[in-house]
Protein backbone atom coordinates (compact mmCIF):
# COMPACT_ATOMS: atom_id res chain seq x y z
CA UNK A 1 0.00 0.00 0.00
CA UNK A 2 1.23 3.51 -0.74
CA UNK A 3 2.19 5.58 2.06
CA UNK A 4 2.94 9.09 2.35
CA UNK A 5 5.54 10.91 5.18
CA UNK A 6 5.62 14.35 6.34
CA UNK A 7 8.27 14.06 8.96
CA UNK A 8 8.02 17.97 10.11
CA UNK A 9 4.79 18.30 11.91
CA UNK A 10 5.85 22.56 12.54
CA UNK A 11 7.65 24.51 10.49
CA UNK A 12 8.20 28.08 11.26
CA UNK A 13 9.75 30.76 8.97
CA UNK A 14 10.41 34.04 8.89
CA UNK A 15 8.46 36.22 6.70
CA UNK A 16 10.58 36.88 2.94
CA UNK A 17 12.66 34.08 3.90
CA UNK A 18 12.69 30.45 2.19
CA UNK A 19 11.36 27.51 3.59
CA UNK A 20 11.54 23.81 2.77
CA UNK A 21 9.04 21.13 3.62
CA UNK A 22 9.51 17.46 3.37
CA UNK A 23 7.84 14.55 1.62
CA UNK A 24 8.72 10.85 1.15
CA UNK A 25 6.61 8.49 -0.62
CA UNK A 26 6.16 4.31 -0.72
CA UNK A 27 5.16 3.28 -3.82
CA UNK A 28 5.93 0.09 -6.33
CA UNK A 29 4.35 1.58 -9.00
CA UNK A 30 5.91 4.00 -12.19
CA UNK A 31 3.37 5.96 -13.09
CA UNK A 32 1.94 8.58 -10.33
CA UNK A 33 1.29 11.98 -10.05
CA UNK A 34 2.26 14.09 -6.49
CA UNK A 35 0.66 16.91 -5.18
CA UNK A 36 0.75 19.55 -2.60
CA UNK A 37 -2.55 20.47 -0.92
CA UNK A 38 -2.92 23.93 1.28
CA UNK A 39 -5.24 23.61 4.30
CA UNK A 40 -5.59 27.42 5.55
CA UNK A 41 -8.00 27.93 8.93
CA UNK A 42 -10.96 27.77 6.34
CA UNK A 43 -10.24 24.29 5.72
CA UNK A 44 -10.74 24.37 2.59
CA UNK A 45 -8.36 21.92 0.37
CA UNK A 46 -6.36 24.54 -2.05
CA UNK A 47 -4.05 23.17 -4.87
CA UNK A 48 -0.31 24.50 -4.31
CA UNK A 49 1.63 22.41 -7.18
CA UNK A 50 1.33 19.21 -9.03
CA UNK A 51 4.00 16.71 -10.44
CA UNK A 52 3.81 14.14 -12.41
CA UNK A 53 6.21 11.24 -12.22
CA UNK A 54 7.42 10.61 -15.23
CA UNK A 55 8.74 14.43 -15.98
CA UNK A 56 12.19 15.00 -14.37
CA UNK A 57 11.79 18.71 -14.19
CA UNK A 58 10.76 19.98 -11.38
CA UNK A 59 7.31 21.82 -10.89
CA UNK A 60 7.23 25.75 -10.09
CA UNK A 61 4.49 27.46 -9.54
CA UNK A 62 5.62 31.36 -8.95
CA UNK A 63 6.96 31.50 -5.55
CA UNK A 64 6.45 27.78 -4.75
CA UNK A 65 8.52 25.25 -6.49
CA UNK A 66 9.00 21.16 -5.43
CA UNK A 67 12.31 19.48 -5.12
CA UNK A 68 11.60 15.59 -6.87
CA UNK A 69 13.94 12.83 -6.35
CA UNK A 70 12.02 9.61 -7.52
CA UNK A 71 14.57 7.39 -7.07
CA UNK A 72 14.77 9.01 -3.69
CA UNK A 73 10.54 9.01 -3.38
CA UNK A 74 11.25 12.52 -2.23
CA UNK A 75 8.64 15.52 -2.95
CA UNK A 76 9.75 18.92 -1.01
CA UNK A 77 7.87 22.00 -1.61
CA UNK A 78 10.14 25.07 -1.34
CA UNK A 79 8.40 28.69 -0.62
CA UNK A 80 10.15 31.18 -1.21
CA UNK A 81 9.78 34.73 -0.06
CA UNK A 82 7.56 33.56 2.74
CA UNK A 83 4.18 35.87 2.94
CA UNK A 84 1.57 35.27 5.88
CA UNK A 85 -0.90 34.51 3.53
CA UNK A 86 1.25 31.00 3.58
CA UNK A 87 0.55 29.96 6.81
CA UNK A 88 -1.51 26.95 6.77
CA UNK A 89 -1.86 23.40 7.07
CA UNK A 90 0.42 21.75 4.51
CA UNK A 91 -0.63 18.45 2.57
CA UNK A 92 1.45 16.14 0.70
CA UNK A 93 -0.39 14.12 -1.60
CA UNK A 94 0.40 11.01 -3.58
CA UNK A 95 -1.92 9.33 -6.18
CA UNK A 96 -1.61 6.34 -8.71
CA UNK A 97 -3.04 5.99 -11.67
CA UNK A 98 -6.08 4.21 -10.24
CA UNK A 99 -7.48 7.42 -9.00
CA UNK A 100 -7.75 7.48 -5.16
CA UNK A 101 -5.20 9.98 -2.95
CA UNK A 102 -2.91 9.41 -0.32
CA UNK A 103 -2.39 12.15 2.30
CA UNK A 104 0.21 12.68 4.50
CA UNK A 105 -0.23 13.84 8.30
CA UNK A 106 0.33 17.80 7.54
CA UNK A 107 2.98 20.18 8.54
CA UNK A 108 1.11 23.57 10.34
CA UNK A 109 3.78 26.13 9.11
CA UNK A 110 3.84 29.38 10.59
CA UNK A 111 4.64 32.63 9.30
CA UNK A 112 6.84 34.76 11.34
CA UNK A 113 6.59 38.93 10.86
CA UNK B 1 -12.80 29.83 -12.59
CA UNK B 2 -14.97 26.94 -11.85
CA UNK B 3 -15.15 25.29 -8.52
CA UNK B 4 -16.32 22.37 -6.78
CA UNK B 5 -19.58 23.51 -4.12
CA UNK B 6 -20.65 21.37 -1.02
CA UNK B 7 -23.75 22.34 0.69
CA UNK B 8 -24.16 22.68 3.71
CA UNK B 9 -21.26 24.03 5.17
CA UNK B 10 -22.06 22.91 8.57
CA UNK B 11 -24.59 20.21 9.76
CA UNK B 12 -25.62 18.90 12.89
CA UNK B 13 -27.34 15.84 13.69
CA UNK B 14 -28.32 13.76 16.33
CA UNK B 15 -26.79 10.26 16.62
CA UNK B 16 -28.39 7.47 14.19
CA UNK B 17 -29.93 9.85 12.10
CA UNK B 18 -29.49 9.99 8.33
CA UNK B 19 -27.70 12.66 6.78
CA UNK B 20 -26.92 13.90 3.16
CA UNK B 21 -23.64 16.00 2.19
CA UNK B 22 -24.36 17.41 -1.56
CA UNK B 23 -21.61 18.29 -4.02
CA UNK B 24 -21.56 20.03 -7.25
CA UNK B 25 -18.42 18.67 -9.13
CA UNK B 26 -16.77 20.72 -11.67
CA UNK B 27 -18.99 20.52 -14.97
CA UNK B 28 -16.87 18.84 -17.26
CA UNK B 29 -15.39 16.28 -14.19
CA UNK B 30 -15.82 12.54 -14.96
CA UNK B 31 -14.35 11.70 -11.62
CA UNK B 32 -15.91 12.02 -8.35
CA UNK B 33 -15.11 11.41 -4.82
CA UNK B 34 -15.32 12.00 -1.10
CA UNK B 35 -12.77 12.41 1.57
CA UNK B 36 -13.01 12.94 5.31
CA UNK B 37 -10.95 14.60 7.85
CA UNK B 38 -11.07 14.32 11.28
CA UNK B 39 -10.24 17.02 13.62
CA UNK B 40 -6.72 17.33 13.62
CA UNK B 41 -5.94 14.38 11.46
CA UNK B 42 -4.98 13.66 8.02
CA UNK B 43 -7.50 13.65 5.20
CA UNK B 44 -8.72 10.10 4.34
CA UNK B 45 -10.14 8.37 0.60
CA UNK B 46 -13.82 7.43 1.16
CA UNK B 47 -14.86 6.67 -2.24
CA UNK B 48 -14.40 7.71 -6.20
CA UNK B 49 -16.97 7.36 -8.38
CA UNK B 50 -17.37 7.09 -12.61
CA UNK B 51 -19.58 6.50 -15.27
CA UNK B 52 -22.45 6.36 -12.62
CA UNK B 53 -21.08 3.60 -10.08
CA UNK B 54 -18.17 3.58 -7.40
CA UNK B 55 -14.52 2.66 -8.74
CA UNK B 56 -13.04 2.06 -5.69
CA UNK B 57 -13.45 2.84 -1.74
CA UNK B 58 -11.95 2.45 1.36
CA UNK B 59 -12.11 0.57 4.15
CA UNK B 60 -13.90 3.51 6.02
CA UNK B 61 -16.92 3.09 3.20
CA UNK B 62 -18.86 0.74 4.88
CA UNK B 63 -22.41 -0.38 4.63
CA UNK B 64 -23.50 2.84 6.35
CA UNK B 65 -22.41 5.02 3.31
CA UNK B 66 -23.29 5.66 0.11
CA UNK B 67 -23.09 7.56 -2.77
CA UNK B 68 -25.17 8.71 -5.59
CA UNK B 69 -25.02 11.03 -8.80
CA UNK B 70 -28.68 11.51 -8.99
CA UNK B 71 -28.65 14.16 -11.56
CA UNK B 72 -26.26 15.80 -13.84
CA UNK B 73 -24.81 17.89 -11.68
CA UNK B 74 -24.94 16.53 -7.88
CA UNK B 75 -22.83 13.89 -6.03
CA UNK B 76 -24.46 13.07 -2.73
CA UNK B 77 -22.65 10.86 0.41
CA UNK B 78 -25.44 9.61 2.63
CA UNK B 79 -24.49 8.54 5.59
CA UNK B 80 -27.64 5.87 6.82
CA UNK B 81 -27.48 5.88 10.32
CA UNK B 82 -24.79 8.26 11.87
CA UNK B 83 -22.31 7.88 14.59
CA UNK B 84 -20.01 10.24 17.17
CA UNK B 85 -17.32 9.12 15.02
CA UNK B 86 -18.68 10.29 11.90
CA UNK B 87 -17.86 13.97 13.23
CA UNK B 88 -15.79 15.23 10.49
CA UNK B 89 -15.10 17.74 7.78
CA UNK B 90 -16.23 16.06 4.57
CA UNK B 91 -15.05 17.12 1.00
CA UNK B 92 -15.69 16.54 -2.29
CA UNK B 93 -13.96 16.53 -4.85
CA UNK B 94 -13.29 16.18 -8.89
CA UNK B 95 -11.44 15.75 -11.61
CA UNK B 96 -11.40 14.47 -15.36
CA UNK B 97 -11.51 17.90 -16.83
CA UNK B 98 -9.62 18.42 -20.61
CA UNK B 99 -6.55 20.68 -18.41
CA UNK B 100 -5.35 18.72 -16.08
CA UNK B 101 -7.19 15.35 -16.12
CA UNK B 102 -5.08 13.97 -13.01
CA UNK B 103 -5.29 17.06 -10.45
CA UNK B 104 -8.56 16.82 -7.91
CA UNK B 105 -10.04 19.88 -6.80
CA UNK B 106 -11.70 20.06 -3.68
CA UNK B 107 -15.05 21.63 -2.35
CA UNK B 108 -15.15 23.64 0.67
CA UNK B 109 -16.04 21.00 2.88
CA UNK B 110 -18.91 20.05 4.97
CA UNK B 111 -18.32 20.22 8.85
CA UNK B 112 -20.56 17.32 10.51
CA UNK B 113 -21.35 17.26 14.08
CA UNK B 114 -22.90 14.28 15.11
CA UNK B 115 -24.08 15.07 18.75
Amino acid sequence: AQTVTQSQPEMSVQEAETVTLSCTYDTSESDYYLFWYKQPPSRQMILVIRQEAYKQQNATENRFSVNFQKAAKSFSLKISDSQLGDAAMYFCAYRSAINDMRFGAGTRLTVKP
Amino acid sequence: EPEVTQTPSHQVTQMGQEVILRCVPISNHLYFYWYRQILGQKVEFLVSFYNNEISEKSEIFDDQFSVERPDGSNFTLKIRSTKLEDSAMYFCASSGGQIAPDTQYFGPGTRLTVL
